[in-house]
């Protein structure tokens, strides 16, 4: 089963760029990478994914390396709300099911 | 409904007594998952079900823990003989069928604490 590694804490000022990295390396060929977050006692909250290629939505930009290995979560703006801890997660199968099995995530810190 | 909804959002119960959470999925929402989640520390999975059947329950920490959704839509997790240990906050999570990567909608959680 693939399992990743994220840097337990980070932190970004307001306004730059927020890249949040992730480590996949025993990711299989038909895994997806997601992200979610969490903000204070809220659930996790949904906020990209991606197989093979870069992705990029409202909220967020998703880099995937071409041996597929690592990820990058790019928050291009922060704002103090995005205050939060980030969970890269890899679907991988437990007897058949797909079961999206959460670390310990990120905790990324925006100041002013 | 809108969301995941969770009940109750509070449980204080004492040690020894059976508590019984509730979780209705978003409507239409095929697979629902249970999981649970200590201070500082990301959710653990605990089981999920496809419509009415429970496809995996591998992450249920002992026989004290059971879950059912009868009519493939609510669902009950349910803790017998509470110890001080089972204090956590339990999350419900929906997804859609079509959607089996990952994409879940959580609800707000039942945080339960056995005194």
């Amino acid at each position: 089963d693939a399992k990743t590694t994220q840097p337990t804490s980070m932190d970004c000022a307001e306004g730059r760029a927020a890249n949040l990295p992730c480590n996949h390396s025993t990711i299989s060929g038909n895994e997806y990478v997601y992200w979610y977050r969490q903000i204070h006692s809220q659930g996790p909250q949904y906020i990209i994914h991606g197989l093979k290629n870069n992705e990029t939505n409202e909220m967020a930009s998703l880099i995937i390396t071409e041996d597929r290995k690592s990820s990058t979560l790019i928050l291009p703006h922060a704002t103090l709300r995005d205050t939060a801890v980030y969970y890269c997660i890899v679907r991988f199968p437990s007897g058949g099911s797909y079961i999206p099995t959460f670390g310990r995530g990120t905790s990324l810190i925006v100041h002013p | 409904g809108a969301g995941v909804s969770q009940s109750p959002r509070y449980k204080v119960t004492k040690r020894g007594q059976d508590v019984a959470l509730r979780c209705d999925p978003i409507s239409g929402h095929v697979s629902l998952y249970w999981y649970r989640q200590a201070l500082g520390q990301g959710p653990e999975f605990l089981t999920y079900f496809n419509y009415e059947a429970q496809q995996d329950k591998s992450g249920l920490p002992n026989d004290r823990f059971s879950a059912e959704r009868p009519e493939g839509s609510i669902s009950t997790l349910t803790i017998q003989r509470t110890e001080q240990r089972d204090s956590a906050m339990y999350r419900c999570a929906s997804s859609g069928y079509r959607d089996r990567v990952g994409k879940l909608f959580f609800g707000s959680g039942t945080q339960l604490s056995v005194l």
